[in-house]
């Protein structure tokens, strides 16, 4: 089983500035998922980031609010740019869904004020 | 529109009641469908079912797919406090590719009194 390791665990942060989260994987992952647990709603995948190319994204999220890096096979990044208190979420990496089950990192608890 | 709903959204019982957490499905090319367990943020995992009629196991818990209605139910006999959680159902579709994407339900809140 794949252990992953996400940070920052949590943010308060200031409306109109940025949050860089980080998704780091002890084994080598073709694709990793960012997902957004808004209060009270279910998981919603932001994207899909593969390695060597750009991430894929799902309708109503857009690459400029949602920029992904994925450098290698271990490793992913999702930034959410210029915060508003709606991006106030639980937002989660996973990876490898379906063969056996997907993996999920502990999660990072965004408040913007 | 794929969704997934689950039912009911909060429930309320004590230590030693056995709940049923149930879960509906539309979603096309249906390749699985799973549960989870969130206390905190990241949600464990508990099952995956692939084929109708066929129970899974794991100590207190169970559960069953039926493909044909489309739905899922989660068994948890005698519960204890440590069972508080939100549980999440969520169904992996096919995307053409060899790894599907996961639709997940609002889940459902259990809270278990002592």
């Amino acid at each position: 089983s794949a252990v992953i390791s996400q940070k920052p665990s949590r943010d308060i942060c200031q409306r109109g500035t940025s949050l860089t989260i980080q998704c780091q994987v002890d084994s080598q992952v073709t694709m990793m998922f960012w997902y957004r647990q808004q209060p009270g709603q279910s998981l919603t995948l932001i994207a899909t980031a593969n390695q060597g190319s750009e991430a894929t994204y799902e309708s109503g999220f857009v690459i400029d609010k949602f920029p992904i890096s994925r450098p290698n096979l271990t490793f992913s990044t999702l930034t959410v740019s210029n915060m508003s208190p709606e991006d106030s979420s639980i937002y989660l990496c996973s990876v490898e869904a379906g063969v056996t089950e997907a993996f999920f990192g502990q999660g990072t608890r965004l408040t913007v004020v | 529109e794929d969704k997934v709903v689950q039912s009911p959204l909060s429930l309320v019982v004590h230590e030693g009641d056995t709940v049923t957490l149930n879960c509906s499905y539309e979603v096309t090319n249906f390749r699985s469908l799973l549960w989870y367990k969130q206390e905190k943020k990241a949600p464990t995992f508990l099952f995956m079912l692939t084929s109708s009629g066929i129970e899974k196991k794991s100590g207190r818990l169970s559960s069953i797919l039926d493909k044909k209605e489309l739905f899922s139910i989660l068994n948890i006999t005698a519960t204890q406090t440590g069972d508080s959680a939100v549980y999440l159902c969520a169904v992996e579709a096919d995307r053409g590719s060899t790894l599907g994407r996961l639709y997940f339900g609002r889940g459902t809140q259990l809270t278990v009194w002592p």
